[in-house]
């Protein structure tokens, strides 16, 4: 079955560590995205690529950071210099990064600092 | 400026009851996407459905339906007959087809529905 896979689902952190998300799909998509989602608020856009070895930031992409060395992959790394990084962490892709497109998501990874 | 606005944090109904979700955008592009999605308990978000800004005809799938109107800038999601797999937040967004950002999506703050037993 295609789909978007993140992983782990439940991440802990202490501060001052660096924790990187997983993302990976394999629809084929040419774009991926990173969301965060906080309690009672919508989502916001951490980074996008649009293809391999290029991406862009998002609203909110202090503290953040990902590559893209393969299509299927966008991992998001959450850095210490993060000042809030609990949340709910989303995935989604598209089948290219144009505005007309549907994005679909993953499962989300819930990040807790301790 | 929020571009999408869901102004109804949470609902209630009973189940059998129908429902409706509001969603109100801004945009000034004449090209542009709605989508409305449904987040589970789960987490993940479903898509439901998407509307170009040229398409102003209702759509009707099994129990939803969902009516754009440009002229109030809103595009409302109906559940008839609600039923309590329908309890889930749902989330309204907008792409502006305009802009050169990626497909960067607006979206609004989430409506969290509760279907009654």
């Amino acid at each position: 079955d295609g789909g978007i896979t993140q992983s782990p689902k439940y991440l802990f952190r202490k501060e001052g560590q660096n924790v990187t998300l997983s993302c990976e799909q394999n629809l084929n998509h040419d774009a991926m995205y990173w969301y965060r989602q906080d309690p009672g608020q919508g989502l916001r856009l951490i980074y996008y690529s649009q293809i391999v070895n290029d991406f862009q930031k998002g609203d909110i992409a202090e503290g953040y950071s990902v590559s893209r060395e393969k299509k299927e992959s966008f991992p998001l790394t959450v850095t210490s210099a993060q000042k809030n990084p609990t949340a709910f962490y989303l995935c989604a892709s598209s089948i290219f990064g144009a505005n007309t497109d549907t994005q679909y998501f993953g499962p989300g990874t819930r990040l807790t600092v301790l | 400026a929020q571009k999408v606005t869901q102004a109804q944090t949470e609902i209630s109904v009973v189940e059998k009851e129908d429902v409706t979700l509001d969603c109100v955008y801004e945009t000034r592009d004449t090209t542009y996407y709605l989508f409305w999605y449904k987040q589970p308990p789960s987490g993940e978000l479903v898509f439901l459905i998407r509307r170009n800004s040229f398409d102003e005809q209702n759509e009707i799938s099994g129990r939803y339906s969902w009516n754009f109107q440009k002229s109030t800038s809103s595009f409302n999601f109906t559940i008839t007959a609600s039923q309590v797999v329908d309890s889930a937040v749902y989330f309204c967004a907008l792409s502006e087809a305009g802009r050169n950002t990626g497909n960067q999506f607006y979206f609004g703050t989430g409506t969290s529905l509760t279907v009654i037993p």
